[in-house]
């Protein structure tokens, strides 16, 4: 199947400072989605971007499709970003499961 | 909206005893996900339906795992006997149309401890 590697795995920041997680994935795909979940455990969905880039207040992510890669960008980052950031990927023509990447800890610290 | 709904919120339950977990899903979407979370194997997908059939239940673990949707509106996951291994967060999730165009909606899972 296809595989999702997600990196770091582990980041901490000081509040203000900006990021940037990456997700490669082995095989073309149709759907890719970005996920924060929060210290209660909520996965909360954060884009829908199959490809091109889109941007919600301080954050934006860009996938290039062709390249196999997304990237969410974090821009002064605040204490409630902390939390795992996971992206998950649908193959093309594996009907509708995602995939899963093992995700990027997030601490942001005063 | 309210969201995909889940139940109960936490469980916790003795070995060998039998444990249901609802979904009620999102009105109008026609795809439902059941996925399992643990520290190991992280976010595992266990089951999918579309339109109430099971398509997919190559995650499901064992024979002790079974889901059913009777209707458009409600999913059940069953454990039966339960193990301590099965401990874990249980993720359903929603979404609309044969491409999932618009995404996935998690509801708040179940965090199923078995002792």
């Amino acid at each position: 199947g296809i595989q999702v590697e997600q990196s770091p795995p582990d980041l901490i920041l000081q509040e203000g400072a900006n990021s940037t997680l990456r997700c490669n994935f082995s095989d073309s795909v149709n759907n890719l989605q970005w996920f924060h979940q929060n210290p209660w455990g909520q996965l909360i969905n954060l884009f829908y971007i199959p490809s091109g880039t889109k941007q919600n207040g301080r954050l934006s992510a860009t996938t290039v499709a062709t390249e196999r890669y997304s990237l969410l960008y974090i821009s002064s980052s605040q204490t409630t970003d902390s939390g795992v950031y996971f992206c998950a990927v649908r193959n093309t023509g594996t009907a509708s499961k995602l995939t899963f990447g093992t995700g990027t800890r997030l601490q942001v610290t005063l | 909206d309210a969201g995909v709904i889940q139940s109960p919120r936490h469980e916790v339950t003795e070995m060998g005893q039998e444990v249901t977990l609802r979904c009620k899903p999102i009105s109008g979407h026609d795809y439902l996900f059941w996925y399992r979370q643990t520290m190991m194997r992280g976010l595992e997908l266990l089951i999918y339906f579309n339109n109430n059939v099971p398509i997919d239940d190559s995650g499901m673990p064992e024979d002790r795992f079974s889901a059913k949707m009777p209707n458009a509106s409600f999913s059940t996951l069953k454990i039966q006997p339960s193990e301590p291994r099965d401990s874990a967060v249980y993720f359903c999730a929603s979404s609309f149309g044969r491409i999932a165009n618009y995404g996935y909606t998690f509801g708040s899972g179940t965090r199923l401890t078995v002792v």
